[in-house]
């Protein structure tokens, strides 16, 4: 069966500081690995998406990492702000059939001031 | 919200009624999504739909119906409801990519359905 486990369950920081969110997966063959940002009472909102032939991908204060051989990502949060208090969500997408995604649990970020 | 909207945005309901929670989208997408969420799961699948009249099958759709008879609009029934139902429920669609993601696409969620049925 296909899993995401991520870690850790929940963080919290102080605002300013760098954090990184870990993401361990089984899907295989592997299409793509998104980190959705999910705020309290919203729906998830991507973040990155990446192939498993690509090992980094930015956005903004974001920065996410793949490891296609070790089926391990990590979401690299720089400078965080208190904006950045959510849930990150590590979603992989299987290669073919009907491409249905298996999402982690999630971890929940708290920042502080 | 990529142009999804869901209603209701907040149910309470009591066990044995039915409800319906609706999804409507205002740009073509063919597929479409029904997740629930609940504290210590992530998003689980209920069923999802790849065209009119098409749909199927995800990890927990024991007690779930759908239907989409047009493209906009996908529809979730629980035909009687139980307290094990209550949950969050999001609508999701997913909107074609070019190049390497053409296949896989890419889902955007709506804002959410919360559900209590006591």
């Amino acid at each position: 069966k296909n899993q995401v486990e991520q870690s850790p369950q929940s963080l919290i920081i102080l605002e300013g500081k760098n954090c990184t969110l870990q993401c361990n997966y089984t899907v295989s063959p592997f299409s793509n690995l998104r980190w959705y940002k999910q705020d309290t009472g919203r729906g998830p909102v991507s973040l990155t998406i990446m192939t498993f032939s690509e090992n980094t991908k930015s956005n903004g204060r974001y920065t996410a990492t793949l490891d296609a051989d070790t089926k391990q990502s990590s979401l690299h949060i720089t400078a965080s702000q208190l904006s950045d208090s959510a849930s990150y969500i590590c979603v992989v997408t299987p290669s073919g059939g009907s491409y249905i995604p298996t999402f982690g649990r999630g971890t929940s970020l708290i920042v502080h001031p | 919200d990529a142009g999804i909207t869901q209603s209701p945005r907040h149910k309470v309901t009591e066990t044995g009624t039915p409800v319906t929670l609706r999804c409507h989208q205002t740009e073509n997408h063919r597929y479409m999504y029904w997740y629930r969420q609940d504290p210590g799961h992530g998003l689980r699948l209920i069923h999802y739909s790849y065209g009119v009249k098409d749909t199927d099958k995800g990890e927990v759709s024991d007690g779930y119906s759908v239907s989409r008879s047009k493209t906009e609009d996908f529809l979730l029934t629980l035909e009687s409801a139980t307290s094990s139902q209550t949950s969050v429920y999001f609508c999701a669609i997913k909107a074609r990519l070019a190049g390497e993601f053409a296949q896989s696409g890419e889902q955007f969620f709506g804002p959410g359905t919360r559900l209590t049925v006591l």
